[in-house]
């Protein structure tokens, strides 16, 4: 069992659809952050949130830590080709020493 | 240039064979990271560095070993490869635990 749980593991939508991707687990989260991955490339930093209930703005992108800190979510709205790729959220556990852990990973594919 | 290179981007070896996966920054960081990437399983922490005298094994080390000959470079090794490690590894570097983590662009490995 992972300690970060992503779902959905896979989304197709059409371009100008939104989407949302959700980031769940069990422990607290001194700082979450999540990242995009485009093929043949490693992840790449969009933000991080430290803030229970914190919500972060990115152009079209929303992320959301949870009150509790336990869990996150990226919605995008209006999608377009260019948001195609895997996104990963990684958590900074306090029962962990807080050292990274990775979510599974959300593959999204945005069809024009 | 890029901040984290890896060498080489893609190997085939055989089972039982020695291989070394290499990782050089330009960052000036301290912390080191070895991961591997497994689809439907985000990023596994193989190991990680804090600084050159420090090494610590991550979730998955068995049947890894690595080397921190300088701050700039941190190299992981298969013994004896085997089939089930097959897959992308990537190298990764940061200030702390919890800042972002910056990624090298992946090995590809396939072990036959």
């Amino acid at each position: 069992t992972q300690l970060l749980e992503q779902s959905p593991q896979f989304l197709s939508i059409q371009e100008g659809e939104n989407l949302t991707v959700y980031c769940n687990s069990s422990s607290v989260f001194s700082s979450l952050q999540w990242y995009r991955q485009e093929p043949g490339e490693g992840p790449v930093l969009l933000v991080t949130v430290v803030t229970g209930g914190e919500v972060k703005k990115l152009k079209r992108l929303t992320f959301q830590f949870g009150d509790a800190r336990k869990d996150s979510s990226l919605h995008i709205t209006a999608a377009q080709p260019g948001d195609t790729g895997l996104y990963l959220c990684a958590g900074a556990a306090v029962a962990a020493g807080n050292k990274l852990t990775f979510g599974g990973g959300t593959r999204v594919l945005v069809k024009p | 240039d890029a901040d984290v290179t890896q060498t080489p981007r893609n190997r085939i070896t055989k089972t039982g064979k020695r291989i070394m996966l290499e990782c050089s920054q330009t960052k000036g960081h301290d912390r080191m990271y070895w991961y591997r990437q497994d689809p439907g399983l985000g990023l596994r922490l193989i190991y990680y560095s804090f600084d050159v005298k420090d090494i610590n094994k991550g979730e998955i080390s068995d049947g890894y070993s690595v080397s921190r000959q300088a701050q700039a470079k941190f190299s992981l090794s298969l013994e004896s490869a085997i089939p089930n490690q097959t897959a992308l590894y990537f190298c990764a570097t940061s200030l702390s635990p919890r800042e972002t983590q910056y990624f090298g662009p992946g090995t590809r490995l396939l072990v036959l």
